[in-house]
């Protein structure tokens, strides 16, 4: 099946730093989906981009949709408290009837 | 809001037993989906529908069978649960394929 790298796997950051992380995929995807996890919760839809070179904002939170349509990035400027908790990608191809591919996650603790 | 519940936040079951996961959405949705999620693995897909009485199998549905009777319910059965099954299982929906997909908050299950 396809795969889907997400790094990096944690980050550990204070209070008010940014934070980036990224999605590489070995085939093209139409469709990139970010997703948090809050502990104990199932994920909640953070940006969702559609096109090649896409770049679209969420408050703090910013993501591109790569140029060759294989790689995404979300970045979150001055990370505060809440904003621990797992981040996923998903990619979404274009082969029929399609499921989401998802990363294995980054986990995002703040340090006090 | 699109709105996606399980029947349970937690379960505990002992191995050979018979367990029913419920999910319902009240959006109206045609696609219906049930993951596993385990520390490092990220979500896996187990089976999906996407129609009433229709379903299809994901990456990993050995053990498990599903259930679609109506639109808005989508049922995960394990026949005879076992320890190798406790995990966190997610249920999500969406309007089609290409969309994007709505979660539930899980259901933790422990097998003892």
């Amino acid at each position: 099946g396809q795969q889907l790298n997400q790094s990096p796997q944690s980050m550990f950051i204070q209070e008010g730093e940014d934070v980036s992380m990224n999605c590489t995929s070995s085939s093209i995807f139409n469709t990139w989906l970010w997703y948090k996890q809050d502990p104990g919760e199932g994920p909640v839809l953070l940006i969702a981009l559609y096109k090649a070179g896409e770049l679209t904002s969420n408050g703090r939170l910013t993501a591109q949709f790569g140029i060759t349509r294989k790689d995404s990035f979300l970045n979150i400027s001055a990370s505060i408290p809440s904003d621990v908790g797992i981040y996923f990608c998903a990619g979404l191809g274009n082969f029929g009837n399609e499921k989401l591919t998802f990363g294995t996650g980054t986990r995002l603790t703040i340090i006090p | 809001d699109v709105k996606v519940t399980q029947s349970s936040r937690y379960l505990v079951k002992r191995t050979g037993e018979k367990v029913f996961l419920e999910c319902v959405q009240d959006m109206d949705h045609e696609n219906m989906f049930w993951y596993r999620q385990d520390p490092g693995l990220g979500l896996r897909l187990i089976y999906f529908s996407y129609d009433v009485k229709m379903k299809e199998k994901g990456d990993i549905p050995e053990g498990y069978s599903v259930s679609r009777e109506k639109k808005e319910r989508f049922s995960l059965i394990l026949e005879s649960a076992s320890t190798n099954q406790t995990s966190m299982y997610l249920c999500a929906s969406s309007l089609s394929p290409q969309e994007t997909q709505y979660f539930g908050p899980g259901t933790r299950l422990l097998v003892l």
